[in-house]
């Protein structure tokens, strides 16, 4: 059972424009978000995070979302750069217990020159 | 260090040979996790360290898999007699732990090829 789901695989964005990454979740316990970003042949590397008591944060050119009832969140990036291509994996933690981190199966970012 | 070493950065094995793989993590992060990451797919949870202690063992596919943390810095991930599903990459992370969100620093990952 997938607790944390992205269901595009892939996603193609002129650069300039916006790319608007959607992330699912089902655990109700789940109280803290993360994006992370991965190049090839490296590990993920954290982009950018939201507690469950915010619906928004904004670093630089990233946008976080969260709708709590709808148990859902986005990753916007304006404007999106050559360099933003990548997976990119939505991830999700309980931090009543510890650190655990439970990740999707991640999207695919092409952006366009 | 800097940041997470893992060595091998990549291992091919025979079906039925044991590997061991390691994981330096960031100097004084109390957590240390190991995850799984097949192609196509996301990391898959494998184990949890706090210090030297295994608090979370419950993504370990089998009792083929067996992690180690004996002084609470280094870590080893062993897989015996490998079969050909173990192929993946094995991803080790740290963070600071304690009360609160924290975020998981990775490391490149230890690529495994089971022929």
């Amino acid at each position: 059972d997938q607790q944390v789901k992205q269901n595009s695989p892939s996603l193609s964005v002129q650069e300039g424009r916006i790319s608007i990454l959607n992330c699912d979740y089902t655990n109700s316990m789940f109280d803290y978000f993360l994006w992370y970003k991965k190049y090839p042949a490296e590990g993920p590397t954290f982009l950018i995070s939201i507690s469950s008591i915010k619906d928004k944060n904004e670093d630089g050119r990233f946008t976080v979302f969260l709708n709590k009832s709808a148990k859902h969140l986005s990753l916007h990036i304006v404007p999106s750069q050559p360099g933003d291509s990548a997976v990119y994996f939505c991830a999700a933690s309980a931090t009543t217990s510890y650190d655990k981190v439970i990740f999707g199966p991640g999207t695919s970012l092409s952006v366009i020159p | 260090g800097a940041g997470v070493s893992q060595s091998p950065r990549y291992k091919v094995a025979k079906r039925g040979q044991d590997v061991a793989l390691r994981c330096d993590p960031i100097s004084g992060h109390v957590s240390l996790f190991w995850y799984q990451q097949a192609l196509g797919q996301g990391p898959e949870f494998l184990t949890y360290f706090q210090n030297e202690a295994q608090l979370d063992k419950s993504g370990l596919p089998s009792d083929r898999f067996f992690a180690e943390r004996p002084e609470g810095s280094v870590s080893t991930l062993k897989i015996q007699r490998t079969q050909q599903e173990d192929s993946a990459v094995y991803l080790c992370a740290s963070s600071r732990g304690g009360a609160g969100a924290n975020v998981l620093t990775f490391g490149a990952g230890s690529r495994l090829t089971v022929l």
